[in-house]
């Protein structure tokens, strides 16, 4: 149980062009899903948490207008990497917040994609 | 959140523990211990969490010091797949703002 995917796994696209990312919670309903940027060789950087049926809240640096959440419903966030750069090429994660485990809750993530701009 | 330190890298043999160390003395009362780890290319997979009682699942088991200013993880059988990089992260356990904030954790590697 609580499985997140994402779509694409991978893509290449010109600079200039823009990209959308799909993440999906395939066996539980997930009110908070959150994105991620990770850099080779670095660790994972939160850009934003998505909340479904309200805005996007964008952590500090993040620019959201360039990076476009959306989240109709309660397994479907989507990112949408507008007028791509190649310094926009990096690997992003999505995570949702699933089932409470005893205590607390917790996130689960999906399995990447790797993005690549030319 | 409060801050963790973890080592870099640990090297670890084929089907002996393995036992990875975390330092989190900041850590607040209301504050639970987190472990992930990502294997190369992958997302994060979560392992395992506690609040102060020591716990186990099937993959690993976590050790919290009564104090709770420190943690082990343990891998009772390390194998191959195990090789990753692994992630002790303390956060509150609810609430609208429960983010996670990933350090550089640990370097795992199994090796035969």
């Amino acid at each position: 149980g609580a499985v997140v995917s994402q779509h694409p796994s991978r893509v290449i696209c010109k600079s200039g062009t823009s990209v959308k990312i799909e993440c999906r919670s395939l066996d539980f309903q997930a009110t908070t899903m959150f994105w991620y940027r990770q850099f080779p060789k670095q660790s994972l950087m939160l850009m934003a948490t998505s909340n479904e049926g309200s805005k996007a809240t964008y952590e500090q640096g993040v620019e959201k207008d360039k990076f476009l959440i959306n989240h109709a419903s309660l397994t479907l966030s989507t990112l949408t990497v507008t007028s791509a750069h190649p310094e926009d090429s990096s690997f992003y994660i999505c995570s949702a917040r699933g089932p409470r485990l005893p205590g607390t809750d917790t996130q689960y993530f999906g399995p990447g994609t790797r993005l690549t701009v030319l | 959140d409060a801050k963790t330190t973890q080592p870099t890298s640990m090297d670890c043999a084929e089907g002996r523990a393995a036992n990875l160390p975390c330092n989190h003395s900041t850590i607040s009362g209301n504050e639970y211990v987190y472990w992930y780890r990502q294997i190369h290319s992958q997302g994060p997979q979560y392992i395992i969490h506690g609040l102060k009682n020591n716990e186990t699942n099937e993959m690993a088991s976590l050790i919290i010091t009564e104090d709770r200013k420190s943690s082990t993880l343990i891998l009772p059988h390390a194998t191959l797949r195990d090789t990753a990089v692994y992630y002790c992260i303390v956060r509150v356990a609810t609430g609208t703002a429960s983010k996670l904030t990933f350090g550089t954790g640990t370097r795992l590697q199994v090796t035969l």
